[in-house]
């Protein structure tokens, strides 16, 4: 049990255009789900902590406005990098807990964004 | 200091050898410990809770030392299979989310 899926699994986009990706928790129903950023040999830093039905919580550093979340139900959370450029090129990973932030998180297979 | 470091090897390591990851974090109000494994270009997962008494799943034996903030990770008989990147990982944000180290990565050679 506990499986999270993402989509897509790696996506190649030009410069200036918005992608979305989403995260899903397809046998549980998550209340709270995270979004990770991995840039190459760096370890998994926290973005947001968003939980169904309110506003993601971001992490400093993160702009809200281009980074997009929305956790519109239980098993579903979508994250759109708008404008994106090549600095924004990285692995993105959700990940979903039942209930509290401090439950056990179920990792997605990440999605890997390229930025030309 | 580092929220969670770790030394980011290689550990480079015949099979069936014994190896072991030490791990420092600096936030003493955390309370739950683990240890991740991720490997190349996939997403981390779970291999372990680390609880105060130790704890041991086959070959992996996990420590934790609360006085000295210090997690250790410890595997027997290593084999080809166990070569990834090890990720200590401890709860300490803002919002008790997890805080990731940047991993040890294990190369097992036959």
């Amino acid at each position: 049990g506990a499986v999270v899926s993402q989509h897509p699994s790696w996506v190649i986009c030009k410069s200036g255009t918005s992608v979305k990706i989403e995260c899903r928790s397809l046998d549980f129903q998550a209340t709270t789900m995270f979004w990770y950023r991995q840039f190459p040999k760096q370890s998994l830093m926290l973005m947001a902590t968003s939980n169904e039905g309110s506003k993601a919580t971001y992490e400093q550093g993160v702009e809200k406005d281009k980074f997009l979340i929305n956790h519109a139900s239980l098993t579903l959370s979508t994250l759109t990098v708008t404008s994106a450029h090549p600095e924004d090129s990285s692995f993105y990973i959700c990940s979903a807990s039942l209930r509290l932030a401090t439950d056990t998180q179920y990792f997605g297979p990440g999605t890997r964004l390229t930025v030309l | 200091r580092k929220e969670v470091e770790q030394d980011p090897g290689p550990f480079n390591v015949p099979e069936g050898a014994t190896v072991a990851f030490n791990c420092t974090y600096s936030n003493s109000a955390s309370q739950s410990f683990f240890w991740y494994r991720q490997d190349c270009r996939k997403e981390p997962k779970l291999l372990m809770s680390v609880y105060s008494s130790g704890n041991e799943d086959g070959r992996f034996t996990a420590q934790l030392n609360r006085a000295s903030q210090y997690i250790s990770l410890l595997i027997r008989d290593s084999k080809l299979s166990d070569s990834a990147t090890y990720l200590c990982v401890v709860n300490g944000g803002s919002q008790g989310n997890l805080i990731f180290g940047k991993g040890t990565k294990l190369s097992v050679k036959p």
